[in-house]
């Protein structure tokens, strides 16, 4: 009973380096997100999907960029990484509407930009 | 604008004790209002749902209540125990809209 499964759990990238974050889950959830935290922050979304094959912009989402092929899986993009982008990322998972829906949460990735 | 505001303290109490967390929010209207528990190095674990006609909800040893006129929810644990240690987040869904907005948490030490 895997729930939600982050790759890779740490990486370090270069400034202008690109990547990409995988989320897989196995709940047959409909909605996805992307979550960045930061030290004396909440979660901050960034951007979520609400069904395979969509997406939409959450908070924060200038940099980054999703996609949703298929159901199970949520892709978190950076095409030029910057040390603002260093965080720990988390994606989860939720059967409904994630406010009024129990939401999963993966193992989290954290990522360093130098 | 709009906040959300939980204790940046952290909440030191003793084992068998009572521990109440609280989340104020500013400029909302929410729907719904969740709590969650955070360990270090690891991802949110959901703990309860309460919604904006419910004054109370109840789990176990958790208790949670939410006040629209007060703006605050309140997160109670009896009976507190060492393993109850960790990071509370508050999260609500504002009234009509799609996007949860987390709060930065509630450190709670639970000593034995």
């Amino acid at each position: 009973n895997a729930g939600v499964t982050q790759t890779p759990k740490f990486r370090v990238l270069k400034t202008g380096q690109s990547m990409t974050l995988l989320c897989a889950q196995d709940m047959n959830h409909e909605y996805m997100y992307w979550y960045r935290q930061d030290p004396g922050m909440g979660l901050r979304l960034i951007h979520y999907s609400v069904g395979e094959g969509t997406t939409a912009k959450g908070e924060v989402p200038d940099g980054y960029n999703v996609s949703r092929l298929k159901k199970q899986n949520f892709l978190l993009g950076l095409e030029s990484a910057a040390p603002s982008q260093t965080s720990v990322y988390f994606c989860a998972s939720s059967y409904g509407r994630q406010g009024l829906s129990e939401a999963f949460f993966g193992q989290g990735t954290r990522l360093t930009v130098v | 604008s709009q906040k959300i505001e939980q204790n940046s303290e952290a909440l030191n109490i003793q084992e068998g004790k009572t521990a109440t967390l609280t989340c104020n929010y500013t400029n909302y209207s929410p729907a719904y209002l969740q709590w969650y528990r955070q360990d270090p190095g690891r991802g949110p674990v959901f703990l309860l749902l309460i919604r904006e006609n419910e004054k109370e909800k109840r789990k176990e040893r958790l208790k949670v209540t939410f006040d629209t006129t007060l703006k605050q929810s309140l997160f109670h644990i009896t009976a507190s125990q060492p393993t109850d240690s960790a990071t509370y987040l508050c999260a609500l869904e504002q009234t009509g809209g799609f996007k949860t907005i987390f709060g930065a948490g509630t450190r709670l030490f639970v000593k034995a």
